[in-house]
């Protein structure tokens, strides 16, 4: 299993409550990328890290998400006091390096729900 | 800003049948253009891609050309199959974010038997 991983593939959740989304980027992979695909929407970026910094969280909606990558590989996206509106599936990805040239690998996401 | 605006769906065709897909962009630099698919169940997945004007990317049949002067990058199949019934988004790349990818909304695609 050589692919980028999710975990949950689904979570539902009560308006108010916190979640944590995690991501296994491909082994190797430096470079991992967070998307939020809204339903009838194409993803839009949100977080991207470079080894263990966020190099770019500019896609962020709020202050209530935030993401890590503690040790340069599985990164967790924490969402607080979640709203309605972040209903959506949340999409990680990793490549190579960070360059216009590295194809960026899909996870199969995480479909988030909240009540 | 930079966008991507794509043909909307859902397109529903007969196997064998001719597939486009429009997909035009608007940058303020020059972009890496990217057609990404999704399959039931699956991740998306890189279709193919072209980085720079008259490129042509071709994958499993398909084919898109890198054309400039129109700012379009459409998707084509001569003879789509129905295991080519999937979500297909277009995408690009640019400038000194060139890791950040821009989608298009995405179009619906089935082909029946």
């Amino acid at each position: 299993g050589a692919g980028v991983s999710q975990t949950p593939s689904n979570k539902v959740t009560e308006k108010g409550k916190y979640v944590e989304l995690r991501c296994d980027p491909i082994s190797g992979h430096t470079a991992l990328y967070w998307y939020r695909q809204s339903l009838g929407q194409g993803p839009e970026f949100l977080i991207y890290f470079q080894g263990t910094g966020a190099a770019d969280d500019s896609g962020l909606p709020n202050d209530r998400f935030f993401a890590v990558r503690p040790e340069g590989s599985v990164s967790t996206l924490k969402i607080q006091r979640t709203e309605r509106g972040d209903s959506a599936v949340y999409l990680c990805a990793s490549s190579l390096g960070a360059t216009g040239r590295e194809t960026q690998y899909f996870g199969p996401g995480t479909r988030l729900l909240v009540l | 800003g930079n966008s991507v605006t794509q043909m909307e769906g859902p397109v529903t065709l007969s196997e064998e049948a001719f597939l486009t897909i429009n997909c035009t962009y608007t940058a303020t630099g020059y972009p890496s253009l990217f057609w990404y698919v999704q399959y039931p169940g699956e991740g998306l997945q890189l279709l193919l891609k072209a980085t720079k004007a008259d490129d042509k990317g071709s994958n499993k049949g398909f084919e898109a050309t890198y054309r400039k002067e129109t700012t379009s990058f459409h998707l084509e199949k001569g003879s789509v199959q129905v295991s080519d019934s999937a979500v297909y988004f277009c995408a690009l790349k640019i400038g000194s974010n060139d890791y950040k990818l821009s989608f298009g909304a995405g179009t619906t695609v089935t082909v029946r038997a």
